[in-house]
């Protein structure tokens, strides 16, 4: 079963503005990651916030992380067509190993 | 390094045949994860090796599943008798000492 939950499930933007997607997670976390997915694709990394961070920036992303309320936020600024993709947040399960379960993704469309 | 390698891309198959995919992870990883992502939804996690040890398999992995590492370095995900319900992306990932997973492009498996 999924962990999280994205919000929304799908959001389309024109090029330049700003794109925030949520995702809440049902257990407590030492790190939270966002992950991007091109159509039909495999995934890649975008950044992880440990539990003890509020907020963290990379480029034109910035998430913050909300643990009190089993929340993160991803920011992209000035987006471009080329951010148009999938985007997956995801927890590591409880006993380590570094397997992940994510949320349901939120597909965004950026329009030229 | 070219990353994390999946083949084939793309395998369509007759119910009831037996097809095998391989993931061949980034050199230096010793912790290999195959997931399954269906249409919409958001990868979820089936087994993971570290080096040629399998360590979990999920409630999803059926008796008709079964992933072997031989030498702690490529993988190889085996299903029996397929089924229409197997039909699924089915990605691969490895890490390394740190949380990130790098993901392969992914086995898009149609079975009809």
């Amino acid at each position: 079963s999924q962990q999280g939950e994205e919000d929304p499930q799908a959001l389309s933007i024109q090029e330049g503005e700003n794109a925030t997607m949520n995702c809440s997670y049902k257990t407590s976390i030492n790190n939270l990651q966002w992950y991007r997915q091109n159509s039909g694709r495999g995934l890649v990394h975008l950044i992880l916030i440990r539990s003890n961070e509020r907020e963290k920036h990379s480029g034109r992303l910035r998430v913050t992380l909300d643990t009190s309320k089993k929340s993160s936020s991803l920011l992209i600024t000035a987006s471009r067509a080329a951010d148009t993709a999938s985007y997956f947040c995801a927890t590591p399960f409880t006993g380590g190993g570094n397997k992940l379960t994510f949320g349901t993704g939120t597909q965004l469309k950026v329009e030229l | 390094d070219t990353g994390v390698s999946q083949n084939p891309r793309h395998k369509i198959t007759k119910r009831g045949q037996n097809v095998t995919f391989r993931c061949d992870p980034i050199s230096e990883h010793n912790r290999l994860y195959w997931y399954r992502q269906t249409l919409g939804q958001g990868p979820e996690f089936l087994t993971y090796f570290q080096n040629e040890a399998q360590l979990e398999k999920s409630r999803l992995l059926s008796d008709r599943f079964s992933a072997e590492r031989p030498k702690g370095s490529f993988s190889t995900l085996e299903i029996q008798r397929t089924e229409q319900g197997d039909s699924a992306m089915y990605l691969c990932a490895s890490t390394g000492s740190g949380t990130e997973a790098f993901f392969g492009q992914g086995t898009r498996l149609t079975v009809v």
